[in-house]
């Protein structure tokens, strides 16, 4: 079945740095999409991205869809504290009406003031 | 913003007791999922339901689990008899449709089988 793999599982990093993880599927997504989730929460929607070779920027994130649409990235600039949590990115499977989410296996983010 | 709500947020049981566990949609959402987080795993897809019945449902969804809409309004997902490995965090998902792909997620219900 498909596989939605995530790297790194875990990165440490000081406040202010940069973070980046990296996402990759077996096959080839119609979209992907991310999540985050803080410790002890739900999966909270990022943001979505659909075109081949898409970016996109919110405030201090910045999202990629690869060129062939099987991976993503998202990078966070100077992180902070509040950036802290799970992130996972997440690709639909379409079938009937299903559109269930096949979730990546995620990077937890610890940021030490 | 509307939210998906589920009760109860924590629930502890003994293995081989039935548990349901109970989802209130976003209002005007039609399609709606099951997913599983075993402590420090990933997202696991369970069940997804559309108009009053299942569309697709994962291996982990035997015959151990079902869902149902009794009253149009609570989404519930039933385990029969609870294992031990059945202990993890269920979520209830919701989605507009109409085009639209993006799943809420409620705070989630932790099951603890004992």
């Amino acid at each position: 079945g498909q596989q939605v793999m995530q790297i790194p599982q875990y990165q440490h990093v000081q406040e202010g740095e940069d973070f980046t993880t990296y996402c990759n599927s077996s096959t080839t997504l119609s979209n992907i999409q991310w999540y985050k989730q803080r410790p002890g929460g739900h999966p909270v929607f990022l943001i979505q991205l659909v075109k081949s070779g898409e970016v996109k920027k919110q405030k201090r994130l910045t999202f990629q869809f690869g060129e062939a649409k099987k991976n993503s990235s998202l990078h966070i600039t100077a992180t902070q504290t509040t950036d802290v949590g799970t992130y996972f990115c997440a690709g639909p499977i379409y079938g009937g009406a299903t559109n269930k989410l096949i979730f990546g296996t995620g990077t937890l983010l610890a940021v030490q003031p | 913003e509307p939210e998906v709500t589920q009760t109860p947020s924590h629930q502890v049981t003994q293995m081989g007791q039935e548990v349901i566990l109970r989802c209130v949609p976003i209002s005007n959402h039609l399609y709606f999922y099951w997913y599983r987080q075993i402590l420090g795993q990933k997202v696991e897809f369970l069940v997804s339901f559309y108009n009053n019945e299942i569309s697709e449902k994962s291996e982990i969804f035997d015959d151990q689990f079902s869902v149902e809409r009794p009253d149009g309004s609570n989404f519930t997902l039933k385990i029969r008899s609870t294992k031990l490995e059945d202990s993890a965090m269920y979520f209830c998902a919701t989605r507009q449709g109409g085009g639209t792909d993006t799943q809420y997620f409620g705070p989630g219900t932790r099951l603890t089988v004992l």
